[in-house]
């Protein structure tokens, strides 16, 4: 167990809508990495927060966005769906600066 | 930015064999990390080895900074040993490779 929880495990959803991918860190941990797992693309990072504030972003559409909550959760939100988008996307934390990350189990979002 | 290349792509072992995964990366690095995926698509954290040797049970793993490469090495593998091996490397973000599909046959 990585410490790390990632809500919902499973979602499946139509083309056109809009879906919000949940994460919660590792107790401690002040940084949140969200990254897109497709069957084409491989794993590439998207996102990262930082105790609230966005730190890099990487390969993210602007079909998506996220936040870092005080409570330093994090939530993906991805909308106006296409089939492309079907893909295990997983959050991972880490105290911050260059520190191990450690991930959790992973949503796997099918659009249909 | 950082390119990541893993050796072999696809690996295929009769249970008890070891072997090596490789991992090559194209600038220095600050951060490190294997990791395995099982078939239910879990991330494990295997090491974070930035530089320097570790060993957790069977598994061991080097990285030469200074040559920019990372070995995974799997001895005595098992059934439970198969599946998707990243290496992931980073100066800001992890950067991961395409990993080796590895299969252990009984």
């Amino acid at each position: 167990d990585s410490g790390v929880t990632q809500t919902p495990k499973h979602l499946i959803t139509a083309t056109g809508q809009r879906v919000t991918l949940r994460c919660s860190p590792r107790s401690g941990d002040l940084s949140v990495y969200w990254y897109q797992q497709s069957l084409d693309q491989g794993l590439q990072f998207l996102i990262q927060y930082y105790n609230g504030e966005e730190r890099a972003k990487g390969n993210i559409l602007e079909r998506f966005s996220a936040q870092q909550f005080p409570d330093l959760h994090s939530e993906l939100n991805l909308s106006s769906l296409e089939l492309g988008d079907s893909a295990l996307y997983f959050c991972a934390s880490s105290v911050g600066g260059v520190q191990p990350q450690h991930f959790g189990d992973g949503t796997r979002l099918s659009i249909l | 930015g950082i390119q990541v290349e893993q050796s072999p792509p696809d690996l295929i072992l009769q249970e008890g064999a070891n072997s090596t995964l490789r991992c090559n990366f194209s600038d220095s690095v600050n951060n490190l990390q294997w990791f395995h995926q099982n078939p239910w698509g879990q991330l494990i954290n295997l090491f974070y080895i930035p530089s320097g040797t570790k060993q957790n049970g069977r598994l061991s793993a080097t990285t030469v900074a200074t040559e920019r490469y990372s070995l995974l090495y799997i001895s005595s593998s098992q059934t439970t040993d198969s599946g998707v091996y990243f290496c992931a490397v980073a100066r800001a973000r992890l950067t991961f490779g395409e990993g080796t599909q590895l299969t252990v046959n009984p």
